[in-house]
């Protein structure tokens, strides 16, 4: 079965410091991985993905994303925070069979930027 | 048109009750999923559509939870006899059809529905 286990359900980050989000992901069988953002009271709007090709992903609003497989990670990274960033981030995972995208979700990490 | 729809917004009922929440896809996508999201926790799968039969109803949490779909548009999700615990933002999302190996399609979330059960 996959599973996605995200690491703090709150990070709090200055303006301008290094944004770190973690995901850890369980799956028998090479996965998609994805990240999306919840922005107050809106929908989901997926951040970036990896689907078997770069390791590191490049997504919307700088941030960016490796995939290791040794360690069974997808943590998401920003390199100079921004108050905008302030959200609640979703890692996902989901397994390229069945004809669909069935999406595993991770609890969610609230990202809270302060001046 | 525009993105994913979702009515009504904001749903508050007596426990008990009926609801209907609503989901417009995307025009075009014939795959539609609806998930769940209670407070301070991520998103559960409810269901898959393609098209208008459901290969994937694994996520219903109990039979008074079902959903149908109209052709390759609007799909409902009712649930019977609420109860507090099916309070809950209802997602629903469409993407294009056929996922591969190969290929990935994207699937686009509506804003969703808060559904308070009082």
């Amino acid at each position: 079965a996959q599973s996605v286990t995200q690491l703090g359900s709150h990070v709090s980050v200055s303006e301008g410091a290094l944004v770190l989000l973690r995901c850890n992901y369980s799956s028998s069988v090479p996965p998609y991985l994805f990240w999306y953002v919840q922005y107050p009271n809106q929908g989901l709007q997926l951040l970036l993905k990896y689907t078997s090709a770069a390791t590191l992903v490049k997504g919307i609003n700088g941030f960016e994303a490796e995939f290791k497989k040794s360690e069974t990670s997808f943590h998401l990274t920003k390199p100079s925070a921004h108050m905008s960033d302030a959200a609640e981030y979703f890692c996902a995972v989901s397994r390229a069979s069945g004809g669909y995208n069935k999406l595993i979700f991770g609890a969610g990490t609230r990202l809270a930027v302060h001046p | 048109g525009a993105g994913v729809s979702q009515s009504p917004s904001n749903k508050v009922t007596e426990k008990g009750k009926d609801v209907e929440l609503r989901c417009d896809p995307i025009s075009g996508h014939t795959a539609l999923y609806w998930y769940r999201q209670r407070l301070g926790q991520g998103l559960e799968f409810l269901i898959y559509f393609q098209g208008n039969s459901a290969p994937d109803k694994s996520g219903l949490p109990s039979d008074r939870f079902s959903a149908e779909r109209t052709g390759e548009s609007v799909s409902t999700l009712t649930i019977q006899r609420t109860q507090q615990e099916d309070s809950a933002v209802y997602l629903c999302a469409s993407s294009l059809a056929g996922q591969t190996s190969r290929s990935y399609n994207e699937q686009f979330f509506g804003p969703g529905t808060r559904l308070t059960v009082l």
